[in-house]
């Protein structure tokens, strides 16, 4: 099955500022990786994905980078703000494989104002 | 859709008693998850139906965890006899296949004493 490392635990930024968190996986054949966030007492829910026939997509202040090469992929928000605060989690798999998606540990952003 | 439907919300129990968690999937999603939410150990697999067959149930700490999903909008979560290092976050997450994102429910918060 697929192993999935994030990094950092937790992220600590200023309003303002840029996050990066970053995840590597082991199985070279995943091709489609999602990001979720978790607001505090809510449930994980989709924020952004990418399939691995791209390198970049970016929605508004997030965006998401796939280097394939390296089997890591990255979730960027620009200009933070306090609502970004979360728990993130990225995860991976591949599409019609035989397992389901590996979640990774979480990131737990705080952005202070 | 409303979504993925949990019940109760919160449950707070004594140590030696049955805790029933029960959800409701997305219509049309094949596949249904439970998970575990701790701070300690994160986001936990617990098992995993397809088409209401249970397909990886490794995830279960122990024999006191069971979990049924006896038609396709319907799947419940039993613990028998609780203890209090159940306490956690139980979600229960459908997809529409395998790999695709899954949505998750509200959750319903375990408090053992």
């Amino acid at each position: 099955g697929e192993n999935v490392e994030q990094h950092p635990s937790t992220l600590s930024v200023q309003e303002g500022d840029s996050a990066v968190i970053k995840c590597t996986y082991s199985d070279s054949a995943s091709n489609y990786f999602p990001w979720y966030k978790q607001e505090l007492g809510k449930r994980p829910q989709l924020i952004i994905d990418i399939r691995s026939n791209v390198g970049e997509k970016k929605d508004q202040r997030i965006a998401v980078t796939l280097n394939k090469t390296a089997k890591h992929f990255s979730l960027h928000i620009t200009e933070t703000q306090p609502e970004d605060s979360a728990v993130y989690f990225c995860a991976a798999s591949i599409t019609g494989g035989s397992y389901i998606p590996t979640f990774g540990r979480g990131t737990s952003l705080i952005v202070h104002p | 859709d409303a979504g993925v439907i949990q019940s109760p919300r919160h449950e707070v129990t004594e140590m030696g008693q049955e805790v029933t968690l029960r959800c409701k999937p997305i219509s049309g999603h094949d596949y249904l998850f439970w998970y575990r939410q701790t701070m300690m150990r994160g986001l936990e697999l617990l098992i995993y139906f397809n088409n209401n067959v249970p397909i990886d149930d490794s995830g279960m700490p122990e024999d006191r965890f069971s979990a049924k999903m006896p038609n396709a909008s319907f799947s419940t979560l039993k613990i028998q006899p609780s203890e209090p290092r159940d306490s956690a976050v139980y979600f229960c997450a459908s997809s529409w296949g395998k790999t695709d994102t899954q949505y998750f429910g509200p959750g319903t918060r375990l408090t053992v004493l």
